[in-house]
């Protein structure tokens, strides 16, 4: 198993450009999330989802948006950068919730200039 | 609303012990996760209590106490690959997502 797999890696955008970020898993996970990572931080949660076609927003979702069409995918849609999205950005699925671990992507470090 | 506190740095020795703190505020409290993360990489799970005391998983132990809404993380044995940041995130009644604070980075120095 591949586990989590996010692309891409590493992304420079402009202000007002977009993107999406892709995140794919294939562990049969019905909940995956996104979460930023910015220094000095904690995880915040940008938006989750329950299954396919249930999505719901975290604590940050600002700026963003998500699709979850398939148990595998759930991409993350940035419409318009800022530079306040400037950040690291992780995606992770899970059994269920609660006490179900994380298993997180290796991250899209993005920069927006 | 919901609090974490950690240490932001510590530093120990290759072989030694260490042991990195968390204490928590919130209104309702499921269990408490442990992550390990090294620069650069993701998170990867470490442990999960819900119940007051001890679990040992090899080098690494956690441990909680609910009533005082503390927790640690034990690291025996410390080697140089031990040197990433410590997580520790809250599992909270009727929410959907982990509260994470904003880690501990151990460096381990030979």
């Amino acid at each position: 198993n591949a586990g989590v797999t996010q692309t891409p890696k590493f992304r420079i955008l402009k202000i007002g450009q977009s993107m999406t970020l892709q995140c794919t898993q294939d562990m049969n996970h019905n909940y995956m999330y996104w979460y930023r990572q910015d220094p000095g931080m904690g995880l915040k949660l940008i938006y989750y989802s329950v299954g396919a076609g249930i999505t719901d927003k975290g604590e940050v979702p600002n700026g963003y948006n998500v699709s979850r069409s398939t148990t595998e995918d759930f991409p993350l849609r940035l419409e318009l950068a800022a530079p306040s999205q400037t950040s690291v950005y992780f995606c992770a699925s899970s059994v269920g919730q609660g006490s179900s671990p994380l298993h997180f992507g290796n991250g899209t470090r993005l920069t927006v200039t | 609303g919901q609090n974490i506190d950690q240490p932001t740095e510590m530093t120990a020795t290759e072989g030694a012990i260490v042991q990195i703190n968390c204490t928590y505020q919130t209104s309702g409290f499921n269990g408490l996760f442990w992550y390990q993360q090294h620069a650069g990489e993701a998170p990867t799970f470490l442990s999960y209590n819900v119940l007051d005391g001890l679990e040992e998983k090899g080098r690494f132990s956690s441990f909680l106490s609910r009533s005082k809404g503390y927790s640690y993380l034990l690291l025996k044995e410390l080697q140089m690959k031990d040197s990433a940041s410590y997580l520790c995130a809250i599992d909270q009644t009727g929410a959907n997502n982990l509260f994470f604070g904003t880690g501990t980075r151990l460096t381990v120095i030979p």
